[in-house]
């Protein structure tokens, strides 16, 4: 079964901080996804990244930032952390395949991160 | 833009009835459409996939869909709930390629009565 983790469940941070959401897969994925959800807004895509060191912006890339230096691991950054980014964070990783778009996503547990 | 619209954010059924969470597609270009389940306090598990095999795909815990490409619809139908199956069900679809991103639905809750 593929393995996907977020290195922390619940982070409490302070506005302007620098945010750090790690995940990593076992699956040796090319492709990774961050979202965040909400209540009423279902998921959006923040971020995605189909290789290493290789970025692309999703729907809502704005006050975020991420890194894939390795290929099992895909981090999203907050540069400066706002109230706005209270939310619910969500990392995918697909398999790869001649025709990826209809490999499912495989999503880790999530991490609920508050900034006061 | 394509879109996924689910009608109902929240669904109630007694236990033992008939689970039916509506999931419409935008677009006319047949696509890939997937269901996920989450449970609270957890990510997202796909209870069931269309690929363009067969129209009917059954799924996971008992859960089918039915792709109707004239109603551009693909619900997900249970016949008998369970209580647990009360959580959040996300309809999302995805139109391939090498990068094949998901758009998801908003969700549908689902509550079942005791």
């Amino acid at each position: 079964d593929v393995k996907v983790t977020q290195s922390s469940r619940y982070l409490v941070k302070r506005t302007g901080e620098k945010v750090f959401l790690e995940c990593v897969q076992d699956m040796d994925h090319e492709n990774m996804f961050w979202y965040r959800q909400d209540p009423g807004l279902g998921l959006r895509l923040i971020y995605f990244s189909y290789d290493v060191k290789m970025k692309e912006k999703g729907d809502i890339p704005e006050g975020y930032s991420v890194s894939r230096e390795k290929k099992e691991r895909f981090s999203l950054i907050l540069e400066s952390a706002s109230t706005n980014q209270t939310s619910m964070y969500l990392c995918a990783s697909r398999p790869p395949g001649q025709w990826e778009g209809n490999q499912p996503q495989h999503f880790g547990d999530g991490t609920r991160l508050s900034i006061l | 833009a394509q879109s996924v619209t689910q009608l109902g954010s929240h669904v109630s059924v007694s236990e033992g009835a008939l689970v039916l969470l509506r999931c419409n597609y935008s677009s006319s270009v047949p696509p890939y459409l997937f269901w996920y389940v989450q449970y609270p306090n957890q990510g997202l598990q796909l209870l069931l996939k269309y690929t363009s095999a067969a129209t009917l795909v059954k799924g996971i815990n008992g859960f089918e869909a039915e792709f109707k490409k004239s109603e551009t619809s693909f619900h997900l139908t249970k016949p008998s709930a369970h209580m647990s199956d009360a959580a959040e069900y996300f309809c999302a679809v995805t139109y391939g390629g090498s990068q094949g991103n998901l758009i998801f639905g908003k969700g549908t809750k689902l509550s079942v009565k005791p």
